[in-house]
């Protein structure tokens, strides 16, 4: 039973489009992550989310948001797709203080 | 600012070898440090959670070490096999989320 699963794993899609990416964990974490892997694999922070604060990484573009349904779920939306936002993007939980981190397998994003 | 440096960036080693991937973090006030290991086109597997309390963690071949005061933590890998080739990547955690190093590639040579 896999503990962080993103969907789908694969996206291909035109410029201009809008897009979402779905995360889901069932380790009853309360903090999720999405991150971003650029095509040098440099692993960067997007946003941090629990049930009380939402911590965004200022470089991120407000193209990008985070929405999240329930303390389980953490769905990231991408609006008006550049060429550059081509990467893979990884979810992750953990619980808040001093616990493991879990990552998804990830979702490569092509914008063409 | 945590920033993290992961030394040396790639490294081949013959089957067998024991060897040390280096970790350095610049924010001492960290609640654990995670190594984890990326195969190509995957995600990232955890290998090893240390606390802040703690000195090293082992796990099979695997043996993390922490020195908090000084930033430094080391991934010891004992007899290697080529299925140790991936990219390790260390992580400390503190009041932000995870910040990574940009990794160590490993090959493995048979």
């Amino acid at each position: 039973d896999t503990a962080v699963s993103q969907t789908p794993k694969y996206l291909v899609t035109q410029m201009g489009n809008d897009k979402s990416i779905k995360c889901e964990q069932n380790l009853g974490h309360d903090t999720m992550y999405w991150y971003k892997q650029d095509s040098k694999k440099f692993l960067k922070i997007m946003f941090s989310y629990n049930n009380k604060e939402l911590i965004i990484n200022e470089t991120v573009p407000n193209r990008f948001s985070p929405k999240s349904p329930d303390k389980a779920h953490l769905n990231l939306h991408i609006n008006s797709l550049e060429l550059g936002d081509s990467a893979v993007y990884f979810c992750a939980s953990t619980s808040t203080g001093n616990t493991e981190a879990f990552f998804g397998q990830g979702t490569r994003l092509t914008v063409v | 600012k945590q920033e993290v440096t992961q030394i040396p960036a790639a490294l081949s080693v013959p089957e067998g070898e024991n060897l040390v991937l280096n970790c350095s973090f610049t924010d001492s006030a960290i609640y654990n440090l995670q190594w984890f290991r990326q195969d190509p086109g995957k995600g990232l597997t955890s290998l090893l959670l240390i606390q802040s309390s703690q000195r090293e963690q082992t796990s099979g071949r695997l043996n993390a070490s922490l020195d908090k005061s000084s930033g430094r933590s080391t991934l010891y890998i004992a007899a290697s096999q080529p299925g140790d080739s991936a990219t390790y990547l260390c992580a400390p955690q503190g009041n932000t989320p995870l910040v990574f190093g940009k990794g160590t590639r490993l090959s493995v040579i048979a």
